[in-house]
């Protein structure tokens, strides 16, 4: 597609379930980052893929929080034993490069609601 | 880390009106971005900012980066509706082994027609 696609767009879960959110970024695009970003705030770094590896994954929050991009295209944000603060919109987004050196596409975000 | 503070964190404007937001930093930025988010959508590029003083101009919109390179500020003349939503600045934090991009909290704008 053109442009950054995130699926589910919407995810309700129980409290303590798994959760995966995915993220196709634009193609050809090397880095590839997640953020979240709660209501009436600015979006929260996450973690930052260069290629197949994690450049820098120092925003997750704990290790409940993991993330892969195994052939350094579709990335794969995964959260165990979900917490009620874990709702959020996780967004995710592209760039040709790195953050260095120009902008951020972000996708539509996956909103996740943990009752 | 690096934090980038904005100011203020709503505002409240006539149709017609100018708007301007601020982004600060305690510390000397690489470069600044600033983003643009509508009401239920994405943030949005909106441009870069790397030297030290550079102006940019986007139509109605005007982009400053400080001497010091500690701050930024957004201008937008004759505010329209279409401007509403929340205006985002976004700096490199090297608090993480490669840098990341952290975001201020935001300027909400809404423009009253």
């Amino acid at each position: 597609g053109a442009g950054v696609s995130q699926t589910p767009s919407n995810k309700v879960t129980e409290k303590g379930k798994y959760v995966e959110l995915r993220c196709d970024p634009i193609s050809g695009h090397t880095a590839l980052y997640w953020y979240r970003q709660s209501l009436g705030q600015g979006p929260e770094f996450l973690i930052y893929f260069q290629g197949t590896g994690a450049a820098d994954d120092s925003g997750l929050p704990n290790d409940r929080f993991f993330a892969v991009r195994p052939e350094g295209s579709v990335s794969t944000l995964k959260i165990q034993r979900t917490e009620r603060g874990d709702s959020a919109v996780y967004l995710c987004a592209s760039s040709l490069y790195s953050q260095y050196t120009g902008e951020l596409f972000f996708g539509e975000g996956s909103r996740l609601t943990v009752l | 880390g690096q934090q980038v503070m904005q100011i203020p964190q709503y505002q409240h404007v006539q149709e017609g009106e100018d708007f301007t937001t601020y982004c600060n930093s305690s510390t000397t930025l690489s470069n600044i971005q600033w983003y643009k988010q509508r009401p239920g959508g994405h943030p949005v590029f909106l441009i870069q900012l790397v030297k030290s003083g550079e102006v940019k101009k986007q139509k109605r919109l005007t982009f400053q980066f400080g001497e010091a390179k500690k701050n930024s500020s957004l201008h937008i003349t004759a505010t329209q509706t279409t401007d509403v939503g929340t205006y985002f600045c976004a700096a490199i934090n090297y608090g993480g082994s490669q840098g990341n991009l952290i975001f201020g909290k935001g300027t909400k704008l809404s423009v009253k027609p």
